[in-house]
């Protein structure tokens, strides 16, 4: 069975702080795929990034950056120099290449940005 | 619209009452999910429709839950009996799916249904 823990349930930074959200799963399978979404109060959730488990390269996209590691089966999430728009719920998901159409999400973290 | 469109936005009802829940995917996506989320909580998955393919509703929590998918496009979730636990934001997404790989999901704003 597929399982993703974010074990931060909260967690606050002032402005231009660096954070990293964690994201640990666990599958089965040795073809997957890997999800972040951030979800703003208006509550639609937004796609981040999306890598299968054949590729461990690391990924950066402006300010924000994933370290994706295998052998300690995390994926996690790292926002440079945040900013208040930064504050959302973000979710890490699982996806199981023989169950593709089914996305097995993390409880989400909660970040709050300050000023 | 552009996005996928769900409504009510809100829906406050009365237990055992039963309740309609729409989702409007964006066109030429070929998959569409419901999930539910709760106060505090993940993302349930509920239902899959894949094209004509028959859903897989293997996250339907009860007999209470059923949903369906006309003409490839619009679905409804339709919860009866309703009971307080299932109070929740109820979210749809679609997709364009190519087969055994899983695309990027596009999520609707949700229903947030209160059943008092």
């Amino acid at each position: 069975a597929q399982k993703v823990t974010q074990a931060q349930t909260e967690i606050s930074v002032v402005e231009k702080e660096d954070v990293t959200l964690d994201c640990v799963y666990e599958t089965r399978d040795t073809t997957y795929y890997l999800f972040w979404y951030k979800q703003p109060p208006s509550g639609e959730l937004v796609f981040l990034i999306r890598r299968n488990s054949f590729d461990e390269q690391n990924e950066i996209s402006g300010r924000y950056s994933w370290n994706f590691q295998k052998s300690t089966s995390s994926f996690n999430f790292t926002i440079t120099a945040s900013q208040v728009v930064d504050s959302a719920v973000y979710f890490c998901a699982l996806s199981e290449a023989g169950s593709a159409r089914q996305l097995t999400f993390g409880s989400g973290t909660q970040l709050t940005v300050l000023p | 619209g552009a996005g996928v469109s769900q409504s009510p936005s809100n829906k406050v009802t009365e237990k055992g009452k039963d309740v309609e829940l729409r989702c409007d995917p964006i066109s030429g996506h070929t998959a569409l999910y419901w999930y539910r989320q709760s106060l505090g909580q993940g993302l349930e998955f509920l239902i899959y429709f894949q094209g004509n393919s028959a859903p897989d509703k293997s996250g339907l929590p009860s007999d209470r839950f059923s949903a369906e998918r006309t003409g490839g496009s619009v679905s409804t979730l339709t919860i009866q009996r309703t009971q307080q636990e299932d109070s929740a934001v109820y979210l749809c997404a679609s997709s364009f799916e190519v087969t055994g790989h899983t695309g990027e999901l596009f999520f609707g704003e949700g229903s947030r249904l209160t059943v008092l």
